[in-house]
């Protein structure tokens, strides 16, 4: 069975700062991990989806990288604005019965301070 | 594109009610997943269709069904509301499920009193 652990579970940093979020899981044999934003009483955002054969995904500010062999994901937010205030969640498929279910981690909830 | 569409937003219904919630996933798309989001127990499966079959289903009680139409779209109904029913309910839509990413809908808000 698929874990998904999300460290920290909340963080508050200045406008401007640069962070890292991070997420691990327990079974490496995964097809991909996607990266979701969720604003409050909001459905998901995809910010960046990452295949097992990569190690990085880049869009703007935003950069996930990959290491499968030690279950982890990071996720680097660059000088961060108070519109990235959202709660991030990080998912990977896991197979089951022919199909797929997304496991997700608890979400870190990040409060960007003006 | 046009995104994933949930109907409705919100919804308030009393104990023992039943209730309908709608997902039309992306055009092409034909696999749609159900998650269930409250602040205790966080993202947890409910079900998957594919092509009008359920594939997968997580560990639900019965009452919780769906169904998916020949058009993708697909429904979700919980009879007999229980308070704890009370939550997020999102909808995802891929393209087959797993390699190519999931996309969701804005969710509908489901109140039991």
């Amino acid at each position: 069975k698929q874990e998904v652990t999300q460290i920290p579970a909340a963080l508050s940093v200045p406008e401007g700062e640069n962070l890292v979020l991070n997420c691990s899981f327990t079974d490496s044999a995964i097809y991909n991990l996607q990266w979701f934003r969720q604003d409050p009483g909001k459905g998901l955002t995809s910010l960046l989806l990452i295949q097992s054969s990569q190690r990085e995904q880049t869009s703007g500010r935003l950069n996930a990288s990959l290491d499968k062999s030690s279950g982890r994901s990071t996720l680097y937010i660059a000088a961060s604005q108070p519109g990235d205030s959202a709660t991030y969640l990080c998912a990977v498929p896991f197979s089951g019965a022919g199909s797929y279910q997304l496991t997700f981690g608890k979400g870190t909830k990040l409060s960007v301070i003006p | 594109k046009a995104g994933v569409t949930q109907t409705p937003r919100y919804l308030i219904k009393t104990r023992g009610q039943q209730v309908t919630l709608s997902c039309s996933p992306i055009s092409g798309h034909r696999s749609v997943s159900w998650y269930q989001q409250t602040p205790g127990q966080g993202l947890q499966f409910l079900f998957e269709y594919f092509s009008e079959t359920q594939r997968n289903k997580g560990n639900f009680p019965g009452r919780f069904s769906g169904r998916q139409f020949s058009n993708s779209r697909s429904e979700m109904n919980v009879s007999t509301l229980e308070l704890g029913d009370s939550a997020l309910y999102l909808c995802a839509s891929s393209w087959s499920g797993g390699a190519g990413g999931y996309t969701f809908g804005s969710g509908t808000r489901l109140t039991v009193v």
